[in-house]
């Protein structure tokens, strides 16, 4: 069935960079998304790449995308202590349902 | 700015009661969607809606309901709340159209607890 796997949990040093990794399974997914979700606060839109693009880069953001091996990654320049959230990697699976990982908390460590 | 709100972001219920969780987005979305939200399991949806009164259950719908009267707001139910129940609950919404990619927008959840 549909699933959207990814690590729990990921500690990084200030001014380090942050790669977050996720794996999914519907090779039919059009849209891939990272999902941001900052303490007491529900989820916001990060970034998202088109399935028929290799990466997406916005300012301290690169997405990477392998359709080949349905493995998608946020990468986060410079990382900052505000950065601390949880991030959810997501995949559309056609129709109205997204798929939902079970998110990434990263700790960012002044 | 765009906003989804939910009625509370706290709640303490008692096993037995029946819960309403209130959800409203001043967006003129059509779709809307309720998720729980366990640590370890990610956001698993509950149902979700695509119009007034439409409605379509989602991955754990049992022990729940919902009700779409009007386009801005969609309401979830817990009719005999259990203790299995406690979790954050969080209220989304998009637009229908293919043209753009199906964001959702969320609300700042609302944890219930169950006792």
């Amino acid at each position: 069935g549909e699933d959207v796997e990814q690590s729990l949990f990921l500690s990084v040093r200030e001014g380090d960079s942050s790669v977050i990794n996720c794996t999914y399974t519907d090779s039919s997914s059009t849209y891939l998304y990272w999902y941001k979700q900052e303490p007491g606060a529900g989820l916001q839109l990060l970034t998202y790449i088109f399935s028929n693009m290799d990466m997406k880069q916005d300012q301290r953001l690169t997405v990477l995308l392998n359709k080949k091996d349905k493995h998608l990654s946020l990468r986060i320049a410079d990382t900052q202590t505000g950065d601390s959230a949880i991030y959810f990697c997501a995949e559309d699976t056609g129709g109205f349902k997204t798929i939902f990982g079970a998110g990434t908390r990263l700790f960012v460590k002044a | 700015d765009v906003k989804v709100t939910q009625s509370s972001r706290y709640l303490v219920k008692r096993t037995g009661e029946k819960v309403f969780l209130e959800c409203v987005q001043d967006m003129d979305h059509e779709n809307m969607f309720w998720y729980r939200q366990d640590p370890g399991l990610g956001l698993r949806l509950i149902y979700f809606s695509y119009d007034v009164k439409m409605k379509e259950k989602g991955d754990i719908p049992e022990g729940y309901s919902v009700s779409r009267e009007k386009k801005e707001r969609f309401s979830l139910i817990l009719e005999s709340a259990s203790t299995n129940q406690t979790s954050m609950y969080l209220c989304a919404s998009s637009l229908q159209s293919r043209a753009v990619s199906y964001e959702q927008y969320f609300g700042p959840g609302t944890r219930l607890t169950v006792t």
